[in-house]
């Protein structure tokens, strides 16, 4: 079946240290999404990336999709205690109608040391 | 709070016992899905409803799982003769359909522990 692959499982970095996350799949996404979990937390939106190559900021926050929209990455630049949770990101492949069902990768546990 | 709520918040249950789970979306939101994580893993999706109608199920759902919109607005998730391995977070995540992707707004979560 249709599935995300995200490396890495975990990452501990020092705060202020870069942070990158990411996911895979081995066929063509439509779209890509990532969320955040805090520890204890509901998974919250953080972005969405439809187009080939599209880049998108958000403060820290760069958000890449692939050329082919195979692949894409979340990096945060200079990390803060405020960073640390579970980074997932979840992609729709618009095959059959079922432009609705995300498929979860299973996502980056990120802490930072302060 | 105008965004996604479940309840309970916890449930507790002894094998074999029944339980079902709410959720209230957003309340212009036309879609709605669950979803189950337990730990370390993403959310898994269960199935999904737009309005009333429950249009898919994931092979995830066994016969014991049941899911319905009534009236197109909250939803239930019963789940009966608990089993342990149904230890897990349900999570119930709602939509509107008039974009041509959506984004998908997730609540606090049911975690049920099966003793």
């Amino acid at each position: 079946g249709q599935q995300v692959m995200q490396i890495p499982q975990y990452q501990h970095v020092q705060e202020g240290e870069d942070f990158t996350t990411y996911c895979n799949s081995s066929t063509t996404l439509s779209n890509i999404q990532w969320y955040k979990q805090r520890p204890g937390g509901h998974p919250v939106f953080l972005i969405q990336l439809v187009k080939s190559g599209e880049v998108k900021k958000q403060k820290r926050l760069t958000f890449q999709f692939g050329e082919a929209k195979k692949n894409s990455s979340l990096h945060i630049t200079a990390t803060q205690t405020t960073d640390v949770g579970t980074y997932f990101c979840a992609g729709l492949w618009n095959s059959g109608g079922s432009n609705y069902k995300l498929t979860f990768g299973k996502g980056t546990l990120l802490t930072v040391n302060p | 709070d105008t965004g996604v709520s479940q309840d309970p918040r916890h449930k507790i249950t002894k094998r074999g016992q029944n339980v079902t789970f709410r959720c209230d979306p957003i309340s212009e939101h036309n879609r709605l899905y669950w979803y189950r994580q337990t730990l370390g893993q993403g959310p898994e999706f269960l199935t999904y409803f737009q309005n009333e109608a429950q249009l898919e199920k994931s092979r995830l759902l066994s016969d014991r799982f049941s899911a319905e919109r009534p009236k197109g607005s909250f939803s239930t998730l019963e789940i009966q003769r608990t089993e342990q391995g149904d230890s897990a977070m349900y999570l119930c995540a709602s939509s509107y359909s008039g974009r041509a992707f959506d984004t998908q707004y997730f609540g606090p979560g049911t975690r049920l522990t099966v003793l």
